[in-house]
């Protein structure tokens, strides 16, 4: 089992430039969710993806966007790059209901705005 | 709104003590609370997962407490090794799976 993985690993883009990362979700699990990590905080909620809708939306501006697959597999999109959005994206992975919901962390794309 | 704390922010000790990090949250309704672990400039490795119904989790040398009426948390550590040293972050869920994360305790275990 590959786990959560993410594409690219690390990107560099310019200031109101656009961006897409990618994400696979763990094998069986059918909820994947995008986290911000700015340097030295602790993950930021973004979004929520479920049977390819958006079900849940942190405080993000309408410049973040996602969509989900049928396969389950995942991208977060991120218009008019500002240089706070420099951070950590993390994307998570859960299993349909099995008591648990625990959530599986991909290793994260490192996204630098210059 | 979900606040999450985590004390201390920063925590070194010798090789060999046992350890304890603390996570406070402020709204006691709560799915669930895991503990994750973060190498630098890694992605979060799941340690433990304590759902609201339970009071402890144990995996290994680590064992994990929730008391959901006073909104803490406790992740224990016994015998710490060099190993150990990460970032610990704990997060609650409160329903649909959308993790509020602390800031982390970044631990440091000296040979």
């Amino acid at each position: 089992d590959a786990g959560v993985t993410q594409s690219p690993t690390h990107l560099i883009k310019t200031r109101g430039q656009q961006v897409t990362l990618r994400c696979s979700p763990k094998s069986g699990h059918d909820t994947v969710s995008w986290y911000q990590q700015a340097l030295g905080q602790g993950p930021q909620f973004i979004f929520q993806y479920y049977e390819e809708e958006e079900r849940q939306r942190g405080n993000f501006p309408d410049r973040f966007s996602g969509h989900q697959f049928p396969n389950y597999s995942s991208e977060l999109n991120v218009n008019a790059l500002l240089l706070g959005d420099s951070a950590l994206y993390l994307c998570a992975s859960s299993p349909p209901w099995t008591g648990g919901y625990e959530q599986y962390f991909g290793p994260g794309t490192r996204l630098t705005v210059t | 709104k979900q606040e999450v704390t985590q004390i201390p922010a920063a925590l070194s000790v010798p090789e060999g003590e046992n350890l304890v990090l603390n996570c406070s949250f402020t709204d006691s309704a709560i799915y669930n609370l895991q503990w994750f672990r973060q190498d630098p400039g890694k992605g979060l490795t799941s340690l433990l997962l304590i759902q609201s119904s339970q009071r402890e989790q144990t995996s290994g040398r680590l064992n994990a407490s929730l008391d959901k009426s006073s909104g803490r948390s406790t992740l224990y550590i016994a015998a710490s090794q060099p190993g150990d040293s990460a970032t610990y972050l704990c997060a609650v869920d409160q329903g649909a799976q959308k993790l509020v994360f602390g800031q982390g305790t970044r631990l440091t275990i000296n040979p």
